[in-house]
């Protein structure tokens, strides 16, 4: 079965640190697709970034970077230069075949940005 | 452009009472979710439809029922609230290729007293 893992709950920083969130995740299946998503204090969810389980390339978006290692089953996310507005929750989520192809998410980490 | 709706935003119920939430997009969507998200749980599925006129369940449908008669509309239903349904609802729709995550809506925060 897939899992999700986000072992940091929460983290706290002083704005301009920068700061990585961790996601380890388990599937059976070769083909699969992950996910970030940012649910701010007003509470929606954001999507942020797709990656499939085909490409290993680092992304950057402008302060924000993720960095995927098939070797060690991670999706990490980046924020440099931490702001205020990035304080909210993270969510790391799955979908692979096993699943029915549903987004299977991993239980978030809250960050707070101290200013 | 509104995405994704969902009615009504917040509702208190009476343990025993009904009530049903709905969830409509525009974007012509094929398939619908409706998860819930606990403190320190992150967001678990409970029904969702693949298109008009099917559902199937999630990881937690006990005590839930859904319908889609309308490719646009997704319900949820609680036939006899309890306070372990305390929780906030979202309601998310996707494309057929679910490949690009999904649109979800504002969110419904339900508490059962």
């Amino acid at each position: 079965a897939q899992k999700v893992t986000q072992a940091q709950t929460e983290i706290s920083v002083v704005e301009k640190e920068d700061v990585t969130l961790d996601c380890v995740y388990e599937t059976r299946d070769t083909t699969y697709y992950l996910f970030w998503y940012k649910q701010p204090p007003s509470g929606e969810l954001v999507f942020l970034i797709r990656r499939n389980s085909f490409d290993e390339q680092n992304e950057i978006s402008g302060r924000y970077s993720w960095n995927f290692q098939k070797s060690t089953s991670s999706f990490n996310f980046t924020i440099t230069a931490s702001q205020v507005v990035d304080s909210a929750v993270y969510f790391c989520a799955l979908i692979d075949q096993t699943g029915a192809n549903n987004l299977f998410f991993g239980t978030g980490t809250r960050l707070t940005v101290i200013p | 452009n509104a995405g994704v709706t969902q009615t009504p935003k917040f509702r208190v119920l009476k343990t025993g009472q009904s009530m049903t939430l709905l969830c409509a997009q525009d974007m012509n969507h094929e398939y619908m979710y409706w998860y819930r998200q606990d403190p320190g749980m992150g967001l678990r599925l409970i029904h969702y439809s693949v298109g008009e006129g099917t559902t199937a369940k999630g990881e937690v449908p006990d005590g839930y029922n859904v319908s889609r008669l309308k490719k646009q509309n997704f319900l949820l239903g609680l036939e006899s609230a309890a306070p372990s349904q305390t929780s906030v609802y979202f309601c998310a729709s996707s494309y057929s290729s679910r490949l690009y995550g999904y649109t979800f809506g504002s969110g419904t925060r339900l508490t059962v007293v």
